[in-house]
């Protein structure tokens, strides 16, 4: 079983939908990190959480940290949204364990 | 937070050969880390370049495959040596920032690397 657990695996979505994505960990954690990777290959950190909720714009990040969860929220969703999301817990330093992604496609 | 520049964006390279990718920060930073994405895969820690310092590699990861510079607080090197079509994937630098009680990371562009 894998540290850093997410799903769905892959996700297709039509524009305007509400779109969640979930992750769930299983080892003590300073903070749950929501990255998304475009097709290029660069990463770009959307939320740092450490406890409750963050929004920016139409992305939502919820963590509760008793359950070991966290989701991902993307309203109104459009095209330019389609990439790869992927969870990752920092844990003991500054090791990162990621987890193995979201493949969202969102169709015009 | 930091901005990282990262080259090549892409190269296809033979086998036997070596490619160095280079990651360039516009501020100084402590912790500077090297992340492998194989096709399909997550990403996976290569080593952690501390300035001053030898990197310290990640179990399956040597320095004589994947030798690391870090001369300075701003920039660091990693070398794919001797390739094979194995080594194909996505190579990320990334840094880490302080920020409030916890750490931030920034990554760069990648650099998708292929050998024929």
């Amino acid at each position: 079983k894998n540290e850093v657990e997410q799903s769905p695996q892959n996700l297709t979505a039509q524009e305007g939908e509400f779109i969640t994505i979930n992750c769930s960990y299983s080892v003590g954690i300073s903070a749950l990190h929501w990255l998304q990777q475009h097709p290029g290959g660069g990463i770009v950190s959307l939320f740092m959480l450490s406890s409750g909720k963050k929004k920016h714009g139409r992305l939502i990040a919820t963590i509760n940290i008793q359950e070991k969860h966290s989701s991902l929220h993307i309203t109104a969703s459009h095209p330019r949204d389609s990439a790869v999301y992927i969870c990752a817990v920092g844990t003991s330093g500054s090791r990162l364990t990621f987890g193995e992604g979201t493949q969202l496609t969102v169709n015009p | 937070s930091a901005v990282i520049s990262q080259k090549p964006s892409r190269d296809i390279c033979q086998r036997g050969t070596s490619l160095t990718i280079q990651c360039q920060v516009d501020s100084q930073v402590t912790m500077m880390f090297w992340y492998r994405q194989q096709p399909g895969q997550s990403l996976t820690l290569i080593a952690t370049a501390n300035q001053g310092s030898e990197a310290t590699y990640e179990s399956g990861f040597v320095i004589d495959k994947f030798p690391i510079s870090r001369p300075n607080l701003t920039f660091s090197t990693l070398t794919v040596s001797n390739m094979s079509p194995e080594d194909s994937s996505i190579y990320l630098c990334s840094v880490e920032e302080r920020r409030g009680w916890n750490y931030g990371y920034t990554f760069g562009s990648g650099t998708r690397l292929t050998v024929v």
